[in-house]
């Protein structure tokens, strides 16, 4: 299994533009999740989906867009890019039937915005 | 909303030797479930231990256990017999409803040989 997987590793944009960001899990999870994290901070959750055609907004939704029409993967969007979305940019899946599961992560996009 | 704080921005610890994370939270549920991950340079988040709030017995993975006060809201990680291989950014992280995480700002742990 190749786990969870994103593309791009690194991207630059400028201002105003849009760009997505892939995610793709290939262990039949049912949650997922997209978090972003800003330098020397935790992490943040941006939008989650409990499964295909089930999204809903995390903390800081604001700029961003997903949708969610298969098991396996969890496009983020962003619109009008800012520099306030410069940022690395985490995917995660977990299995859930019940609380407390571990979440895998993937390994990042590092995003750019000038 | 529930809040996370990790105290100490930067650990450092001597090879072989113990060193405590702390972390508290915020929340006004009883059933919860707490977590600590680690994320070394290459980024990768990856799951150190985790605990179940209505379980009183603290976790415990080989050299890495928890003291979980759970009237105090303090979730600490003691790393035992420290290597080099530790270091890294550790997150203490909450879960809740949705299987949601709300993550602390992170404590940068640096080994010396």
């Amino acid at each position: 299994n190749a786990g969870v997987t994103q593309t791009p590793k690194f991207r630059i944009l400028k201002i105003g533009q849009s760009m997505t960001l892939q995610c793709t899990q290939d262990m039949n999870h049912n949650y997922m999740y997209w978090y972003r994290q800003d330098p020397g901070m935790g992490l943040k959750l941006i939008y989650y989906s409990v499964g295909a055609g089930i999204t809903d907004k995390g903390e800081v939704p604001n700029g961003y867009n997903v949708s969610r029409s298969t098991t396996e993967d969890f496009p983020l969007r962003l619109e009008l890019a800012a520099p306030s979305q410069t940022s690395v940019y985490f995917c995660a899946s977990s299995y859930t039937l019940t609380g407390g599961n571990e979440q895998y992560f993937g390994p990042g996009t590092r995003l750019t915005v000038t | 909303a529930q809040t996370v704080t990790q105290s100490q921005p930067e650990m450092s610890v001597q090879e072989a030797e113990t060193v405590t994370l702390s972390c508290t939270y915020d929340t006004s549920e009883s059933d919860y479930y707490l977590f600590w991950y680690k994320q070394p340079p290459s980024r990768q988040m990856i799951l150190v231990i985790r605990q179940e709030a209505y379980k009183q017995q603290n976790a415990t993975e080989n050299r890495f256990s928890v003291n979980f006060q759970k009237a105090a809201k303090s979730f600490s990680l003691k790393i035992s017999d420290s290597q080099l291989g530790d270091a890294a950014m550790y997150f203490c992280a909450y879960m809740e409803g949705a299987q949601k995480l709300v993550f602390g700002q992170g404590t940068r742990l640096t080994i010396n040989p």
